[in-house]
Protein backbone atom coordinates (compact mmCIF):
# COMPACT_ATOMS: atom_id res chain seq x y z
CA UNK A 1 0.00 0.00 0.00
CA UNK A 2 0.77 3.67 -0.29
CA UNK A 3 3.99 4.35 2.06
CA UNK A 4 3.44 7.05 4.89
CA UNK A 5 6.37 8.37 6.80
CA UNK A 6 5.71 9.98 10.17
CA UNK A 7 8.24 11.86 12.38
CA UNK A 8 8.99 12.18 15.20
CA UNK A 9 8.68 8.76 16.54
CA UNK A 10 8.92 10.36 19.94
CA UNK A 11 8.05 13.76 21.36
CA UNK A 12 7.71 14.76 25.16
CA UNK A 13 6.85 18.49 25.92
CA UNK A 14 6.03 20.14 28.95
CA UNK A 15 2.43 20.52 30.05
CA UNK A 16 0.97 23.67 28.24
CA UNK A 17 3.96 23.55 24.87
CA UNK A 18 2.23 23.11 21.33
CA UNK A 19 3.19 19.73 19.79
CA UNK A 20 3.19 18.91 15.90
CA UNK A 21 3.64 15.39 14.28
CA UNK A 22 4.38 15.61 10.62
CA UNK A 23 3.49 12.80 7.69
CA UNK A 24 4.66 12.40 4.38
CA UNK A 25 3.36 10.77 1.19
CA UNK A 26 4.12 9.50 -2.45
CA UNK A 27 0.67 8.82 -3.87
CA UNK A 28 -0.84 12.10 -5.01
CA UNK A 29 -4.87 10.72 -5.68
CA UNK A 30 -5.02 9.95 -1.63
CA UNK A 31 -7.68 12.41 -0.87
CA UNK A 32 -8.43 11.93 2.72
CA UNK A 33 -6.35 12.52 5.86
CA UNK A 34 -7.66 10.62 9.50
CA UNK A 35 -5.54 10.88 12.65
CA UNK A 36 -5.93 8.66 14.88
CA UNK A 37 -5.05 8.75 18.65
CA UNK A 38 -4.36 5.61 20.77
CA UNK A 39 -3.78 5.48 24.78
CA UNK A 40 -2.05 2.95 26.27
CA UNK A 41 -4.18 -0.35 25.88
CA UNK A 42 -6.96 0.71 23.95
CA UNK A 43 -7.60 0.81 20.64
CA UNK A 44 -7.18 3.69 18.06
CA UNK A 45 -9.66 6.15 17.58
CA UNK A 46 -10.31 8.82 15.04
CA UNK A 47 -9.46 12.39 16.79
CA UNK A 48 -9.40 14.69 13.47
CA UNK A 49 -9.42 14.17 9.43
CA UNK A 50 -9.12 16.20 6.58
CA UNK A 51 -10.03 16.02 2.93
CA UNK A 52 -8.10 17.39 -0.50
CA UNK A 53 -10.55 20.21 -0.72
CA UNK A 54 -9.01 21.77 2.21
CA UNK A 55 -5.95 23.09 3.52
CA UNK A 56 -6.46 23.17 7.82
CA UNK A 57 -9.15 21.91 10.30
CA UNK A 58 -9.66 22.85 13.56
CA UNK A 59 -11.02 21.02 16.31
CA UNK A 60 -10.44 23.02 19.92
CA UNK A 61 -6.88 22.27 20.84
CA UNK A 62 -5.83 20.15 17.59
CA UNK A 63 -5.19 21.04 14.19
CA UNK A 64 -4.53 19.26 11.31
CA UNK A 65 -2.96 21.27 8.11
CA UNK A 66 -2.58 19.66 4.37
CA UNK A 67 0.03 20.53 1.78
CA UNK A 68 -1.31 18.56 -1.27
CA UNK A 69 1.71 20.18 -3.37
CA UNK A 70 4.21 19.31 -1.19
CA UNK A 71 2.42 15.95 -0.42
CA UNK A 72 2.52 16.25 3.72
CA UNK A 73 -0.15 16.70 6.39
CA UNK A 74 0.87 17.71 10.35
CA UNK A 75 -1.11 17.25 13.60
CA UNK A 76 -0.99 20.51 15.88
CA UNK A 77 -1.93 20.35 19.47
CA UNK A 78 -1.86 23.48 21.24
CA UNK A 79 -1.83 23.87 24.81
CA UNK A 80 -0.78 19.79 25.41
CA UNK A 81 -1.91 18.64 28.36
CA UNK A 82 -0.99 15.35 30.22
CA UNK A 83 -4.24 13.68 29.07
CA UNK A 84 -2.51 14.21 25.69
CA UNK A 85 0.31 11.44 26.03
CA UNK A 86 -0.70 8.90 23.48
CA UNK A 87 0.18 7.22 20.55
CA UNK A 88 -0.81 9.41 17.59
CA UNK A 89 -0.66 7.44 13.72
CA UNK A 90 -1.65 9.38 10.84
CA UNK A 91 -3.18 7.34 7.89
CA UNK A 92 -4.18 8.04 4.56
CA UNK A 93 -6.73 6.52 2.36
CA UNK A 94 -5.67 4.52 -0.52
CA UNK A 95 -8.85 2.75 -2.21
CA UNK A 96 -10.66 1.10 0.30
CA UNK A 97 -7.88 0.87 2.52
CA UNK A 98 -6.47 3.06 5.43
CA UNK A 99 -2.73 3.17 5.12
CA UNK A 100 -1.58 3.99 8.90
CA UNK A 101 2.14 5.71 9.70
CA UNK A 102 4.18 3.92 12.56
CA UNK A 103 2.88 6.28 14.97
CA UNK A 104 4.45 8.99 17.47
CA UNK A 105 4.74 8.42 20.97
CA UNK A 106 3.78 11.90 22.43
CA UNK A 107 4.67 12.44 26.28
CA UNK A 108 3.22 15.70 28.04
CA UNK A 109 4.93 16.01 31.36
CA UNK A 110 3.36 18.08 34.07
CA UNK B 1 -24.65 0.81 20.24
CA UNK B 2 -22.02 -0.86 21.58
CA UNK B 3 -19.35 -0.24 19.17
CA UNK B 4 -17.03 -3.16 17.67
CA UNK B 5 -16.90 -5.83 20.22
CA UNK B 6 -14.29 -8.78 19.99
CA UNK B 7 -13.60 -11.81 22.28
CA UNK B 8 -11.16 -13.18 23.53
CA UNK B 9 -9.95 -9.57 25.10
CA UNK B 10 -6.67 -11.67 26.01
CA UNK B 11 -5.43 -14.82 24.52
CA UNK B 12 -2.00 -17.08 25.71
CA UNK B 13 -1.62 -20.32 23.18
CA UNK B 14 1.31 -22.35 23.03
CA UNK B 15 2.88 -22.78 19.57
CA UNK B 16 1.52 -24.85 17.55
CA UNK B 17 -1.80 -24.58 19.22
CA UNK B 18 -5.31 -23.04 16.62
CA UNK B 19 -6.02 -19.55 17.61
CA UNK B 20 -9.61 -18.23 16.20
CA UNK B 21 -10.56 -14.30 17.27
CA UNK B 22 -13.69 -13.09 17.14
CA UNK B 23 -15.40 -9.56 15.90
CA UNK B 24 -19.01 -8.23 15.69
CA UNK B 25 -19.01 -5.11 13.79
CA UNK B 26 -21.52 -1.83 14.60
CA UNK B 27 -24.43 -2.68 13.04
CA UNK B 28 -25.27 -1.60 9.60
CA UNK B 29 -21.62 -1.22 8.99
CA UNK B 30 -20.87 -2.94 5.60
CA UNK B 31 -17.41 -2.60 5.82
CA UNK B 32 -14.90 -4.76 8.06
CA UNK B 33 -11.30 -5.06 8.54
CA UNK B 34 -8.57 -7.12 10.47
CA UNK B 35 -5.56 -5.57 11.85
CA UNK B 36 -2.51 -6.64 13.53
CA UNK B 37 -0.38 -4.32 15.67
CA UNK B 38 3.08 -5.08 16.70
CA UNK B 39 5.90 -2.76 17.73
CA UNK B 40 8.44 -3.49 14.83
CA UNK B 41 5.38 -3.16 12.19
CA UNK B 42 3.20 -0.78 13.42
CA UNK B 43 -0.41 -1.05 12.23
CA UNK B 44 -1.25 -3.78 9.23
CA UNK B 45 -4.19 -4.52 7.18
CA UNK B 46 -4.27 -8.06 7.29
CA UNK B 47 -7.67 -8.58 5.33
CA UNK B 48 -10.88 -6.40 4.24
CA UNK B 49 -14.78 -7.99 3.56
CA UNK B 50 -17.21 -5.91 2.09
CA UNK B 51 -20.49 -6.89 2.33
CA UNK B 52 -19.71 -10.26 3.75
CA UNK B 53 -17.04 -10.64 1.01
CA UNK B 54 -13.53 -10.93 1.34
CA UNK B 55 -11.75 -7.86 -1.09
CA UNK B 56 -8.34 -8.00 -0.03
CA UNK B 57 -6.60 -10.63 1.90
CA UNK B 58 -3.12 -9.57 0.35
CA UNK B 59 -1.98 -8.49 4.21
CA UNK B 60 -2.74 -12.10 5.15
CA UNK B 61 1.27 -13.31 6.08
CA UNK B 62 0.82 -16.64 5.68
CA UNK B 63 -1.86 -19.90 4.93
CA UNK B 64 -1.59 -20.69 8.51
CA UNK B 65 -4.08 -17.04 8.77
CA UNK B 66 -7.92 -17.64 7.24
CA UNK B 67 -10.70 -15.19 7.68
CA UNK B 68 -14.63 -15.92 7.52
CA UNK B 69 -17.37 -13.78 7.61
CA UNK B 70 -20.64 -15.71 7.30
CA UNK B 71 -22.78 -12.60 7.88
CA UNK B 72 -23.23 -9.06 8.56
CA UNK B 73 -22.92 -8.85 12.01
CA UNK B 74 -19.95 -12.16 12.81
CA UNK B 75 -16.04 -12.44 11.67
CA UNK B 76 -13.71 -14.60 13.00
CA UNK B 77 -9.76 -14.51 11.91
CA UNK B 78 -7.65 -17.93 12.78
CA UNK B 79 -4.35 -18.98 13.13
CA UNK B 80 -3.51 -22.18 12.61
CA UNK B 81 -1.17 -23.70 13.60
CA UNK B 82 0.18 -20.29 15.77
CA UNK B 83 3.70 -19.30 16.21
CA UNK B 84 5.39 -17.14 18.40
CA UNK B 85 6.41 -14.32 16.11
CA UNK B 86 2.42 -14.24 15.97
CA UNK B 87 1.96 -12.46 18.93
CA UNK B 88 0.35 -9.13 18.69
CA UNK B 89 -2.34 -7.00 19.67
CA UNK B 90 -5.13 -7.81 16.53
CA UNK B 91 -7.71 -5.24 16.30
CA UNK B 92 -10.93 -5.46 14.08
CA UNK B 93 -12.33 -2.45 12.71
CA UNK B 94 -16.15 -1.61 10.66
CA UNK B 95 -17.13 1.51 9.00
CA UNK B 96 -20.37 2.10 6.81
CA UNK B 97 -19.59 2.64 2.92
CA UNK B 98 -16.97 0.78 0.52
CA UNK B 99 -14.26 3.51 0.77
CA UNK B 100 -10.99 4.45 2.66
CA UNK B 101 -12.69 7.57 3.18
CA UNK B 102 -14.88 6.55 5.23
CA UNK B 103 -14.24 6.46 9.60
CA UNK B 104 -13.23 3.26 11.01
CA UNK B 105 -14.12 2.37 14.66
CA UNK B 106 -11.90 0.07 15.90
CA UNK B 107 -12.66 -2.91 18.54
CA UNK B 108 -10.75 -2.82 21.58
CA UNK B 109 -8.50 -5.17 20.62
CA UNK B 110 -7.09 -9.19 21.22
CA UNK B 111 -3.66 -9.28 23.04
CA UNK B 112 -2.15 -12.77 21.62
CA UNK B 113 0.44 -14.36 23.11
CA UNK B 114 1.98 -17.61 21.78
CA UNK B 115 4.41 -19.25 23.96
Amino acid sequence: GENVEQHPSTLSVQEGDSAVIKCTYSDSASNYFPWYKQELGKRPQLIIDIRSNVGEKKDQRIAVTLNKTAKHFSLHITETQPEDSAVYFCALASGYALNFGKGTSLLVTP
Amino acid sequence: DAGVIQSPRHEVTEMGQEVTLRCKPISGHNSLFWYRQTMMRGLELLIYFNNNVPIDDSGMPEDRFSAKMPNASFSTLKIQPSEPRDSAVYFCASSLGTGGENEQYFGPGTRLTVT
